[in-house]
């Protein structure tokens, strides 16, 4: 069943650090993975993205890690700023159209 | 190129009351999405349009909601007799193909009284 106000996961970083945000997803037919970041009282906002032909796929400052074996993908921030507290959800799709987000995971970055 | 553009941005109804939502998707894009988000957690999909016709609306409710897309104007998310369970942030987004990056709208804050 859906699981209602219960607190998000938070990873809590030092400004400057690195850091790895991870998500588990749940259908093995799933070929595309997307992460988004969403601040409070806005729309979610594209990060990155992979594809299922892929393990690891860099952007600016970020870096995205797909493992299929263990169906776990994960994101990494380096050099960790303010601006990138938000909470962060990953998303996949297992039909093409519709994607399936996870809970979410906040971050908290401290000055 | 304007973003995803949803209103109102937020909405109070009453009981018993209609609300719709409106989504006007990016400029080029002929695929729109809908989502629900509950406080504290992640965005739960609804329905996915393409012009003029619904491709998928396994996430919608089987009562009371509706969804169009029409050949003009926006897309239009529609609950009738709206109940304090419905209260949610309604999202929107649009993609050019499947399988490519959907953009996301601000979204609509629905609050039932």
């Amino acid at each position: 069943g859906e699981s209602v106000g219960l607190h998000l996961p938070t990873l809590s970083v030092q400004e400057g650090d690195n850091s790895i945000i991870n998500c588990a997803y749940s259908n093995s037919a799933s070929d595309y993975f997307i992460w988004y970041k969403q601040e409070s009282g806005k729309g979610p906002q594209f990060i990155i993205d992979i594809r299922s032909n892929m393990d690891k796929r860099q952007g600016q400052r970020v870096t995205v890690l797909l493992n299929k074996t263990v169906k776990h993908l994960s994101l990494q921030i380096a050099a960790t700023q303010p601006g990138d507290s938000a909470v962060y959800f990953c998303a996949e799709s297992p039909l093409g159209g519709k994607l399936i987000f996870g809970q979410g995971t906040e971050l908290s970055v401290k000055p | 190129n304007a973003g995803v553009m949803q209103n109102p941005r937020h909405l109070v109804r009453r009981r018993g009351q209609e609300a719709r939502l409106r989504c006007s998707p990016m400029k080029g894009h002929s695929h729109v999405y809908w989502y629900r988000q509950l406080p504290e957690e992640g965005l739960k999909f609804m329905v996915y349009l393409q012009k003029e016709n619904i491709i998928d609306e396994s996430g919608m409710p089987k009562e009371r909601f509706s969804a169009e897309f029409p050949k003009e104007g926006p897309s239009i998310l529609r609950i009738q007799q709206v109940v304090r369970g419905d209260s949610a942030a309604y999202f929107c987004a649009s993609s050019l193909a499947i399988l490519e990056e959907q953009f996301f709208g601000p979204g609509t804050r629905l609050t039932v009284l």
